[in-house]
């Protein structure tokens, strides 16, 4: 049972453009939103994270929307720059239970030139 | 170090074998986690440490595995008896986490190939 999903497998953005990344969960005791970026052959790094608290949080080109009441939030790019090519995870945790992060399956993101 | 590390970073091993991976958390960091990450997945949750105890293991596929962090720092991560399905990128993370809301650093992961 999936509880953070990410649906689309993969998405073609082109370069200069706004990628926006879409996550969805299920566990409403989920407090605690995070993306994490990986490149081939690392491990996954943090990129920003969004507390159930707020529906926003921006850092430089990246910014985080959180809809509690649709479960569902999503991680926007701009403008989209050719490094941004990875495979983007997205990662909830029920900080006030058991700190335990749960992973999405992740969407690969190619910025085309 | 600076960061998460993990050895080694390519295990090539023959069914049947035990095995131990090795995380070297950030110092200082009392919360570690192992996942377990194959071909077009995420990474799967395996375990959860805090200081020394096992504070969620339930991601554990089976009695085969089992993990350790004696003093609070450096966990290794045990297979017995490996399968080929236990192939796989195994990565470890550690975190100041202490239900505050901190991200989780990771290493660079162990391949893991069951010949």
């Amino acid at each position: 049972d999936q509880q953070v999903k990410q649906n689309s497998p993969s998405l073609s953005v082109q370069e200069g453009r706004i990628s926006i990344l879409n996550c969805d969960y299920t566990n409403s005791m989920f407090d605690y939103f995070l993306w994490y970026k990986k490149y081939p052959a690392e491990g996954p790094t943090f990129l920003i994270s969004i507390s159930s608290i707020k529906d926003k949080n921006e850092d430089g080109r990246f910014t985080v929307f959180l809809n509690k009441s649709a479960k569902h939030l999503s991680l926007h790019i701009v403008p989209s720059q050719p490094g941004d090519s990875a495979v983007y995870f997205c990662a909830a945790s029920a900080k006030g239970r058991d700190d335990k992060i749960i992973f999405g399956k992740g969407t690969r993101l190619h910025i085309l030139p | 170090g600076a960061g998460v590390s993990q050895t080694p970073s390519n295990k090539v091993t023959e069914k049947g074998k035990y095995v131990e991976l090795r995380c070297d958390p950030i110092s200082g960091h009392t919360a570690l986690y192992w996942y377990r990450q194959s071909l077009g997945q995420g990474p799967e949750f395996l375990i959860y440490f805090q200081g020394t105890g096992a504070a969620d293991d339930s991601g554990l596929p089976n009695d085969r595995f089992f993990a350790v962090r004696p003093e609070g720092s450096v966990s290794t991560l045990k297979i017995q008896r490996t399968e080929r399905g236990d192939s796989a990128v195994y990565l470890c993370a550690s975190s100041l986490s202490q239900g505050g809301n901190t991200e989780a650093f990771f290493g660079q992961g162990t391949r893991l190939t069951v010949v």
